[in-house]
């Protein structure tokens, strides 16, 4: 049962344009959530993150938006380059013995030149 | 340079011959657990380990064993390796289980034959 839901495994968007990437959950008590990056042959690696006390957190070309009514995040990257084409990992966990990262399958983001 | 390593990086093995992945983190922290990226499933957890002697079953622990003698590594071992532990194997490490912020280190992909 997949708590955590990537449901579109690709995305392709002209450079300069912005990217959306969409993530859906099911479990009420995940209450943290992060964006992880993964390129080819790399461990992914952390890009941004949201508690569930905020509904928008901003770093630099990246947000993450946070709809907990529907459940739903969403991460923002504007402008997108070329550097950011690379495989994003939705994650989320809940706190004290629910604290367990739970990742969703990911979405390949290419980004055109 | 704060990182996690992990040896081998690439693995092909027979069935049924014992190996073990070994992983290292330099950043003193105490939770480490590892994970497995296959397609379409994105990242699962096998394992992982509060601190020192204290170690946990993830969602895929099956046909896999860990220790945690010391903080600093948490080796992975496959007592009798079958062709569906086929995957991408990637070690994390963090601070403690409620720090989400995890650090990944390369991947160690294994072939089983």
């Amino acid at each position: 049962d997949q708590q955590v839901k990537q449901n579109s495994p690709s995305l392709s968007v002209q450079e300069g344009r912005i990217s959306i990437l969409n993530c859906d959950y099911t479990n009420s008590m995940f209450d943290y959530f992060l964006w992880y990056k993964k390129y080819p042959a790399e461990g992914p690696t952390f890009l941004i993150s949201i508690s569930s006390i905020k509904d928008k957190n901003e770093d630099g070309r990246f947000t993450v938006f946070l709809n907990k009514s529907a459940k739903h995040l969403s991460l923002h990257i504007v402008p997108s380059q070329p550097g950011d084409s690379a495989v994003y990992f939705c994650a989320a966990s809940g706190t004290g013995a629910n604290s367990k990262l739970t990742f969703g399958k990911g979405i390949t983001l290419s980004v055109r030149p | 340079e704060a990182q996690v390593t992990q040896n081998p990086r690439y693995l092909i093995t027979v069935t049924g011959k014992k190996l073990t992945v070994t992983c290292s983190q330099n950043m003193n922290h105490e939770y480490m657990s590892w994970y497995r990226q296959d397609p379409g499933l994105g990242l699962r957890q096998i394992y992982y380990s509060m601190n020192v002697e204290v170690t946990d079953k993830g969602d895929v622990p099956e046909g896999y064993k860990v220790s945690r003698k010391e903080k600093r590594n948490f080796p992975l071992i496959l007592e009798s390796p079958s062709p569906n532990q086929t995957s991408l194997y990637f070690c994390a490490s963090s601070l403690s289980r409620n720090s989400y912020e995890q650090y990944f280190g390369p991947g160690t992909r294994l072939t089983v034959t």
